[in-house]
This record gives structure tokens, C-alpha cells and sequence, in this order.
């Protein structure tokens, strides 16, 4: 069965400072694969998806960027966090458009 | 651009009201609307909705599209304390999420 693993579990990064957040997905594929945000009790903000290894599409310009180095991996970075950066991130995949994406169990992100 | 659009926001009722959460959408090429629940951290898939008029069901949860209203409708009869997350309409392209209604059931 497929599984997703998101870590790590909880952030705390001083502003200023580099992120990496990685995701990974066991079971599948050449999944769809897709990095959101979400503010304290509220919907979800699609940041990034990916169809393949090297394809990124960006849907908010922000201070983040995404990469897919392998099939079933994926990373959020960033060079120098900023306070607006704060949020809950959700890893997801989704075996194919029209079928229900599949969560990870988010990192929590505290900047300071 | 496309846009979901929940509501309530909020919701608080007691155990064995039932309760009808609403998502409307606006589109230029739908493909599906879905339902998740979330309780603490990853969502999980509820409901997968194509056609217009099918109800879908599980337990005490249902839910049917309306392709003509753009909109959908979750429901729960019976609710219970178990039932207290937020639920979020996604679609129709599969990444667009509605803002999402918390949902708080009291004993």
C-alpha cells in the first residue's frame, strides 16, 4: 500500500534562516505531487505541484521554492525565512488529475 | 481563475443534530469535486463528486453535486463528538480548497 511521509513533525527557525521540508511517498509511482499551506484553522493554500522529476509549477511568488529530485521525492525550501513564512505545510500525492490526493501529516512551522 | 467557496465558516451544534455544509465553485473546466476531513493534521478523503445528482453515501455522511447550481452539499444526521473537524471542499481541478468549515459537536 502506498504510504507518505512528511518531516519533520515541528519548526522553530529564527528569521533570516534556510528551510528544507521534505516529503516522501512509498507504494507508487510517477505520482502528482503537491506542497500547500495552511493558516491556524483554515483552508488549504496550494504552493506548489509537480507532475514529474523536474517539473515544478508554482502557484503563489513567494519566498519558497519546491524541486523534485527523485520520483517520489519532494522538497520545500527556502533561503531566508520570513515571519509570513509561519504555517502548517501538507505534503500530498495523487496517483492521477481526478483521483483524491493523499496527505502527509504536515510540519508545523514556528518562525521567531 | 477558479474559486471554492464554503460555508459556514463555522458551525457548532449539539450531538444528533444533522447538519448541511455548503461548497459552491466557479469553473472553466470541471472535472470533479471532493470532500476531505480534517481532525489534527492530514486530511483524509471523504466523498469524490462527478455527476450532478448522484448522491454519494458513507455511514451517516452523504453528499450530491449540483453541476446546474455549482455547488455541492455535505451531510451528517445523527452527529456525533467524533464528527468535530474541519471539512473542506476541494475542486474542481483537484487543488483549488475551499476555506473550510469547522465544524464543533458539544456532548
Amino acid at each position: 500500500s502506498q504510504t507518505i511521509h512528511q518531516w519533520p513533525a515541528t519548526l522553530v527557525q529564527p528569521v533570516g534562516s534556510p528551510l528544507s521540508l521534505e516529503c516522501t511517498v512509498e507504494g507508487t509511482s510517477n505520482p502528482n505531487l503537491y506542497w500547500y499551506r495552511q493558516a491556524a484553522g483554515r483552508g488549504l493554500q496550494l504552493l506548489f505541484y509537480s507532475v514529474g522529476i523536474g517539473q515544478i509549477s508554482s502557484e503563489v511568488p513567494q519566498n519558497l521554492s519546491a524541486s523534485r529530485p527523485q520520483d517520489r521525492q519532494f522538497i520545500l525550501s527556502s533561503k531566508k525565512l520570513l515571519l509570513s513564512d509561519s504555517g502548517f505545510y501538507l505534503c500530498a500525492w495523487q496517483g492521477a488529475l481526478n483521483q483524491p490526493q493523499h496527505f502527509g501529516d504536515g510540519t508545523r512551522l514556528s518562525i521567531l | 481563475e477558479d474559486k471554492v467557496v464554503q460555508s459556514p465558516l463555522s458551525l457548532v451544534v449539539h450531538e444528533g443534530d444533522t447538519v448541511t455544509l455548503n461548497c459552491s465553485y466557479e469553473v472553466t473546466n470541471f472535472r470533479s469535486l471532493l470532500w476531505y476531513k480534517q481532525e489534527k493534521k492530514a486530511p483524509t478523503f471523504l466523498f469524490m463528486l462527478t455527476s450532478s445528482g448522484i448522491e454519494k453515501k458513507s455511514g451517516r455522511l452523504s453528499s450530491i453535486l449540483d453541476k446546474k447550481e455549482l455547488s455541492s452539499i455535505l451531510n451528517i444526521t445523527a452527529t456525533q463528538t467524533g464528527d468535530s473537524a474541519i471539512y473542506l471542499c476541494a475542486g474542481p481541478n483537484d487543488m483549488r480548497f475551499g476555506a473550510g468549515t469547522r465544524l464543533t459537536v458539544k456532548p
